[in-house]
């Protein structure tokens, strides 16, 4: 079963706490992903992670931090969260080789609201 | 600089019509084009995706084109049905591995209503 699992689906925090975002997906894709969806904007990129331990930053990365100590586990980190991190977080994975046969597969986002 | 525009920004259509979205993208190289269907709430799940320099795809109820020499994509949904509501979401990709960037539209909001 093709699937990539968040972990909360729904968070509340206070400004400067710490946040963790965590992914799971079952078909031992090497690349996955994390995204911000906000309104009237296409995803932004925060980070991208080729394998374990070889993470690169993507478009927004400032405030954010990832850790990938397995294939099947990428967990976004927010060190003292701020209200305009308030989104919604989008994990993704994809085969290595992303061309007309390998798409990305989604999660189903983590909304996070930071007060 | 938002190098893919999705129109409309919205779209309400009755139940059985048919309906187009447009994606014009600016993005190079261009090495293929996605779209994705947005369920409220939900994440994305692809439903098509053109390659060729002028390339159509069916899948069901919904076809799209693609003409890269206009940068032009367009998505049909012909007899739309009520669980065709979503927002829809044209993707660009500058390569075919994941070294390469995608490019996100904002997306088209489509209502389907009785």
């Amino acid at each position: 079963d093709m699937k990539v699992t968040q972990m909360p689906r729904y968070l509340i925090k206070r400004m400067g706490e710490n946040v963790l975002l965590e992914c799971g997906q079952d078909m031992s894709h090497e690349t996955m992903y994390w995204y911000r969806q906000d309104p009237g904007l296409g995803l932004q990129l925060i980070y991208i992670s080729y394998d374990v331990d070889s993470n690169s930053e993507g478009d927004i990365p400032k405030g954010y931090r990832v850790s990938r100590k397995k294939r099947e586990h990428f967990s976004l980190i927010l060190d003292s969260a701020k209200t305009n991190q308030t989104s919604v977080y989008f994990c993704a994975s994809s085969l290595r080789d992303r061309d007309s046969g390998n798409t990305l597969y989604f999660g189903e986002g983590s909304r996070l609201i930071v007060v | 600089k938002t190098q893919v525009e999705q129109s409309p920004q919205s779209l309400v259509v009755r139940q059985g019509e048919n309906c187009v979205l447009q994606c014009n993208y600016s993005v190079t190289p261009d090495n293929h084009l996605r779209w994705f269907k947005q369920d409220t709430g939900k994440g994305l799940v692809s439903l098509t995706v053109l390659v060729d320099q002028k390339d159509k795809t069916s899948n069901g109820r919904y076809s799209a084109t693609l003409d890269k020499d206009a940068k032009h994509s367009t998505l049909h949904i012909t007899a739309t049905l009520l669980d065709d509501t979503a927002t829809y979401i044209c993707v660009v990709g500058d390569r075919g591995s994941a070294l390469g960037r995608l490019h996100f539209g904002a997306g088209t909001q489509l209502i389907v209503i009785p």
